[in-house]
């Protein structure tokens, strides 16, 4: 059974705080690692996809990063925003088979 | 077509009834992805598709839920003897390989009344 386990599992920020939150993955098997974001009422939408240790991706004003000797990668928001509020989830995905979705970090942002 | 599909976008059953739920993922994708969300919850997995074998089936919750996949397209998600817990949103994704993007459909809202 593959364990991915993101923390943390809900966040309350204000308007303009920066915030990021993290995705440990197995370190074995490693093929991608997907970041998502899943607004309410909604279908998940992929944000970044990351493939090489060390990976960085950046759209706006949030970006994310990527290790996988020691399996974990972070995703960060910079001045977070009332419309960043979303369920983040990530996934990782395996050479050996299919991807496996951690339960998602919860961002609520107050205006 | 140009993105994952699903039909019918919302059901409303009796218990005890069977459903079937459908899912047309993307041209040429190999892999296939059902998931539910019931209220409150986050995305649970239920089954994956390469294929049109199922080399993960251990999400599905009893033996009253069943899928398969023909042609390496389209596939087919069933509930038998529908229960009120059943209730909840399934999503369906598809992606290229088995490790890379899933795409989303836009789900299936099924009521069990």
């Amino acid at each position: 059974i593959l364990n991915v386990e993101q923390s943390p599992q809900s966040l309350h920020v204000q308007e303009g705080d920066s915030t990021n939150f993290t995705c440990s993955f197995p370190s074995s098997n490693f093929y991608a690692l997907h970041w998502y974001r899943w607004e309410t009422a909604k279908s998940p939408e992929a944000l970044f996809v990351m493939t090489l240790n060390g990976d960085e991706k950046k759209k706006g004003r949030i970006s994310a990063t990527l290790n996988t000797k020691e399996g974990y990668s972070y995703l960060y928001i910079k001045g977070s925003q009332p419309e960043d509020s979303a369920t983040y989830l990530c996934a990782f995905g395996s050479n050996a088979g299919k991807s496996t979705f951690g339960d998602g970090t919860t961002l609520t942002v107050k205006p | 077509g140009a993105g994952v599909s699903q039909s019918p976008s919302n059901k409303v059953t009796e218990k005890g009834k069977d459903v079937e739920l459908r899912c047309d993922p993307i041209s040429g994708h190999t892999a296939l992805y059902w998931y539910r969300q019931s209220l409150g919850q986050g995305l649970e997995f239920l089954i994956y598709f390469q294929g049109n074998s199922a080399p993960d089936k251990s999400g599905l919750p009893s033996d009253r839920f069943s899928a398969e996949r023909t042609g390496g397209s389209v596939s087919t998600l069933t509930i038998q003897r529908t229960q009120q817990e059943d209730s909840a949103v399934y999503l369906c994704a598809s992606s290229s390989t088995s490790g890379l993007e899933q795409f989303f459909g836009p789900g299936t809202r099924l009521t069990v009344l």
